[in-house]
């Protein structure tokens, strides 16, 4: 059973476009990471959130924690052929990183 | 700056054979661990460990064995390889348990069971 599920799947967009990438679950998180994954490298953490409701912004990007804290989206606006890659989200059910349940993954691809 | 470095980065192995993943972080962090990257999947949990001596099991700790003599080492053992083990391994530190720490990977393990 996953207990987080990112959607989309795969994402393809013209360079300029805005997008949201949604991860979603039935499960309370204390905290929730965002993750970029580039071909042949381990996951790169982008940011922590750990309130409900909490808004982030890292440049263009920008995250956002749900009320409940079962579910978070990530915001790109101006895609930009870097932002290229896979995303991750990731949640602790507790306080304390030991257990970090990931969800599936989100490809996302920015066509110049 | 060598962060958590993962040897070897690409293996094949045999049904049956045994092998040990090393993993090594410069960061004097206490939390480290092991995932296994799958297609589909996201990455999953095999075992972790809270500081030295301290180990436990995450999600999918059948085949694996782990153990923690000191800080910076938390080898990854394959006992009897299976191809179900196929995978992308990889290892992560942080320095303590608060979820808000940043979480590092190393850049992987490709390994693939015939």
């Amino acid at each position: 059973t996953q207990l987080l599920e990112q959607s989309p799947q795969f994402l393809s967009i013209q360079e300029g476009e805005n997008l949201t990438v949604y991860c979603n679950s039935s499960s309370v998180f204390s905290s929730l990471q965002w993750y970029r994954q580039e071909p042949g490298e381990g996951p790169v953490l982008l940011v922590t959130v750990v309130t409900g409701g909490e808004v982030k912004k890292l440049k263009r990007l920008t995250f956002q924690f749900g009320d409940a804290r079962k579910d978070s989206s990530l915001h790109i606006t101006a895609a930009q052929p870097g932002d290229t890659g896979l995303y991750l989200c990731a949640g602790a059910l507790s306080f304390g990183n030991e257990k970090l349940t990931f969800g599936t993954g989100t490809r996302l691809t920015i066509i110049p | 700056n060598a962060g958590v470095t993962q040897t070897p980065k690409f293996q094949v192995l045999k049904t049956g054979q045994s092998m040990t993943l090393q993993c090594a972080q410069d960061m004097n962090h206490e939390y480290m661990s092991w995932y296994r990257q799958d297609p589909g999947m996201g990455l999953r949990l095999i075992h972790y460990s809270v500081g030295a001596g301290i180990t436990d099991q995450g999600e999918v700790p059948n085949g694996y064995n782990v153990s923690r003599s000191t800080t910076e080492d938390f080898p990854l053992r394959l006992l009897s390889a299976a191809p179900s083990q196929t995978s992308v391994y990889f290892c992560a530190s942080s320095s303590d348990r608060n979820s808000g720490n940043t979480i590092y990977f190393g850049e992987g393990s490709w390994l693939t069971v015939v």
